[in-house]
C-alpha cells in the first residue's frame, strides 16, 4: 500500500544554517507531491510541490528534489529563520485530481538562536 | 491565512455521541478534503466532496460521513463516537491539486 515516511523525526539547525528535510515514499506510482508547514494550533501551510516529471523545484528561499529511483523527498530550507520553526510534511498521491494525499509522521524542525 | 475557515474550534463529547464540523471553502474552490489528526501524527484522509458529491474515501468507517452544500462548504458527522475519534479534523479546499487546509477543530471525546 501506499505509505510516507520521514528519516528523521526532528531537526535542530543554527540560525542562518540551511536545513534539510528529508522523506521516503514506497509507491513508485505517486505522481505529485506537496511540503506543508504546520506550526503549533494551525493546520498544514502550503510550502512547494512538485510532480514526478521533474526532479527539482525551487520557490522563496525552498528547495524540492525529487529522486524517483530511491523514492526519496527532500525539502530544502535556506538560511533557516526561527520563524521556519514548525512540524514539516510530506504528502503524496497517484491521483491526478489530488484527491487522496498520504502524509508522512512529519519533522520538527527546530530553530537555534 | 488560506481563507479557510472551520467551526468550532474546540470540541468535547463523550462516548457515543455524534458531532457535526463545518467548514467553509476558500472562494473559488469547490472541492473540500477531509483529514483527521492524531497527536503527533501527520494526516490521514477521511473523504473528499466535489460539486456536492463524494469524490473518494479514506480508510475511515460509514459512521464518518459529509456533505457539500451549493455554496461548495462542508460538514463532516461522525456518529457513535469513540474514544480513538479525538483528533484535530482539518478541511481542506482546492480547485485543483493544491490544498489549502484551515485551521482545525479540535475534537475530544470522554
Amino acid at each position: 500500500g501506499e505509505s510516507v515516511g520521514l528519516h528523521l523525526p526532528t531537526l535542530s539547525v543554527q540560525e542562518g544554517d540551511n536545513s534539510i528535510i528529508n522523506c521516503a515514499y514506497s509507491n513508485s506510482a505517486s505522481d505529485y507531491f506537496i511540503w506543508y508547514k504546520q506550526e503549533s494550533g494551525k493546520g498544514p501551510q502550503f510550502i512547494i510541490d512538485i510532480r514526478s516529471n521533474m526532479d527539482k523545484r525551487q520557490g522563496q528561499r525552498v528547495t524540492v528534489l525529487l529522486n524517483k529511483t530511491v523514492k526519496h523527498l527532500s525539502l530544502q530550507i535556506a538560511a533557516t529563520q526561527p520563524g521556519d520553526s514548525a512540524v514539516y510534511f510530506c504528502a503524496e498521491t497517484t491521483d491526478n485530481y489530488g484527491q487522496n494525499f498520504v502524509f508522512g509522521p512529519g519533522t520538527r524542525l527546530s530553530v537555534l538562536p | 491565512e488560506t481563507g479557510v475557515t472551520q467551526s468550532p474550534t474546540h470540541l468535547i463529547k463523550t462516548r457515543g455521541q455524534q458531532v457535526t464540523l463545518r467548514c467553509s471553502s476558500q472562494s473559488g474552490h469547490n472541492t473540500v478534503s477531509w483529514y483527521q489528526q492524531a497527536l503527533g501524527q501527520g494526516p490521514q484522509f477521511i473523504f473528499q466532496y466535489y460539486r456536492e458529491e463524494e469524490n473518494g474515501r479514506g480508510n475511515f468507517p460509514p459512521r464518518f460521513s459529509g456533505l457539500q452544500f451549493p455554496n461548495y462548504s462542508s460538514e463532516l458527522n461522525v456518529n457513535a463516537l469513540e474514544l480513538d475519534d479525538s483528533a484535530l479534523y482539518l478541511c481542506a479546499s482546492s480547485s485543483d491539486t493544491i490544498q489549502f487546509f484551515g485551521p482545525g477543530t479540535r475534537l475530544t471525546v470522554l
